[in-house]
């Protein structure tokens, strides 16, 4: 059964340094999400994704987050600089276009800033 | 705007059958989803049912739609310890594709 794709699974980092997450989504979804879980509540869109366009970042903190999907398949979500308040599960999953309100989800990555 | 109600905690006798509830508040939802959620882990599809459906059967696990009251439930049956997790109920947003989330409701099984 295919499946979202993401790494790494966990990773500790000290405020003010860039970190990089990457996912790759079932093939042939078009559309992708990168999601942010703070422990104990639901996941909050950060960026959505349609082929290598944004469809909706307003949820983005674009002064220290970017996300990007230059060719339109896997997709990277970088902070830079990372704030002690990022610390959280990224989630990422992707759906068809046909049918996009249909998410399956990657296993995420557990981010720590120290 | 939108909004996902879930209570926190659900606990039920391992055995006994599971009912988590969700209220939704957007009447042009067209399907709405159970997610389920282990420690630590990313989110596993359970089942979701279409806007103009009432139920839904698949295996253990029964979706009750009350489009009306706009609730939705998830009955698990016979509820084992592999079980225990936490559910997340969302609604879909015809517009732009997006999920509305629940802020998730974690079973607890007791032996």
């Amino acid at each position: 059964e295919a499946e979202v794709a993401q790494s790494p699974r966990y990773k500790i980092t000290e405020k003010s340094q860039a970190v990089a997450f990457w996912c790759d989504p079932i093939s042939g979804h078009a559309t992708l999400y990168w999601y942010r879980q703070i422990l104990g509540q639901g996941p909050e869109l950060l960026v959505q994704f349609q082929d290598e366009s944004v469809v909706d970042d307003s949820q983005l903190p674009k002064d220290r987050f970017s996300a990007e999907r230059l060719k339109g398949v896997d997709s990277t979500l970088k902070i830079q600089p990372a704030e002690l308040g990022d610390s959280a599960m990224y989630l990422c999953a992707s759906s068809w276009a046909g049918r996009a309100d249909t998410q399956y989800f990657g296993p995420g990555t557990r981010l720590t800033v120290l | 705007g939108e909004d996902v109600e879930q209570s926190l905690f659900l606990s039920v006798r391992e055995g006994d059958s599971s009912v988590i509830n969700c209220t939704y508040t957007d009447s042009s939802s067209t399907y709405l989803y159970w997610y389920k959620q282990e420690p630590g882990a990313g989110l596993q599809l359970l089942t979701y049912i279409f806007s103009n459906m009432d139920m839904k059967q698949d295996q253990r696990l029964t979706v009750l739609l009350n489009k009306k009251d706009k609730h939705l439930s998830l009955r698990i049956a016979d509820t084992q310890t592999g079980d225990s997790a936490i559910y997340f109920c969302a609604e879909s947003i015809e517009s732009n594709y997006q999920l509305i989330w629940g802020a998730g409701t974690k079973l607890i099984i007791k032996p």
